[in-house]
């Protein structure tokens, strides 16, 4: 069975401060996504990251792929309050036709003003 | 964007009737789609895949006599959670598959079962 282990599982932190979250597996992934949920709201897609060593950055917010693609890394500079979410990792598990998602146990992140 | 709309968002029913969750793909055809359950303060935990045209495939421990998935076409995929109990409350979340890494979630729907 696939698992991913995401840590830390809350966080809460001053605006301006950097944080990172983790995203770690004893499996290879063939591809590995990074989403952000609102309460009450489905995921949405931040970034997908498909290359072993593979960095992608969107505005303040910066992804990586292992090498051996087993984990990923979230790392956010200057925090600001919107950023406050749960964000969510998830692999593609199971056969390639399959193609279901695995999320790991999600990381609550608060940014106080 | 790909758009996967899916209502009901909220409803409230009566322990031991049905209700049923619809999940439509607004502007993709979606082979398959995913079935997930969400309690608070959690992450997203995979129910089943269904596929259209076949029978859902269920993951281990979810029963799946209680809840009916039904894939009838390339653009709408059914949850029904049938004879409803208060501990069938949760979130409930599809996602359709677009491609190799295209997955579009729905907006969820929050089931209270009292």
């Amino acid at each position: 069975t696939q698992l991913l282990e995401q840590s830390p599982q809350f966080l809460s932190i001053q605006e301006g401060e950097n944080l990172t979250v983790y995203c770690n597996s004893s499996s290879v992934f063939s591809s590995l996504q990074w989403y952000r949920q609102e309460p009450g709201e489905g995921p949405v897609l931040l970034v997908t990251v498909v290359t072993g060593g593979e960095v992608k950055k969107l505005k303040r917010l910066t992804f990586q792929f292992g090498d051996a693609r087993k984990d990923s890394s979230l790392h956010i500079t200057a925090a600001q309050p919107g950023d406050t979410g749960l964000y969510l990792c998830a692999g593609g598990a199971g056969s390639s036709n399959t193609g279901k998602l695995i999320f790991g146990q999600g990381t609550t992140l608060q940014v106080k003003p | 964007g790909a758009v996967v709309s899916q209502h009901p968002s909220r409803v409230i029913c009566k322990s031991g009737t049905s209700v049923k969750i619809e999940c439509r793909s607004l502007d993709f055809q979606a082979t398959t789609m995913f079935w997930y359950r969400q309690f608070p303060k959690q992450s997203l935990m995979l129910m089943a895949t269904s596929n259209e045209g076949s029978k859902a495939t269920y993951e281990q421990g979810v029963e799946k006599d209680k809840f009916l998935i039904n894939h009838a076409s390339l653009t709408l995929s059914t949850l029904t959670v049938t004879s409803a109990h208060p501990e069938d409350s949760s979130f409930y979340i599809c996602s359709g598959r677009q491609g190799s890494y295209g997955y579009t979630f729905g907006s969820g729907t929050r089931l209270t079962v009292v």
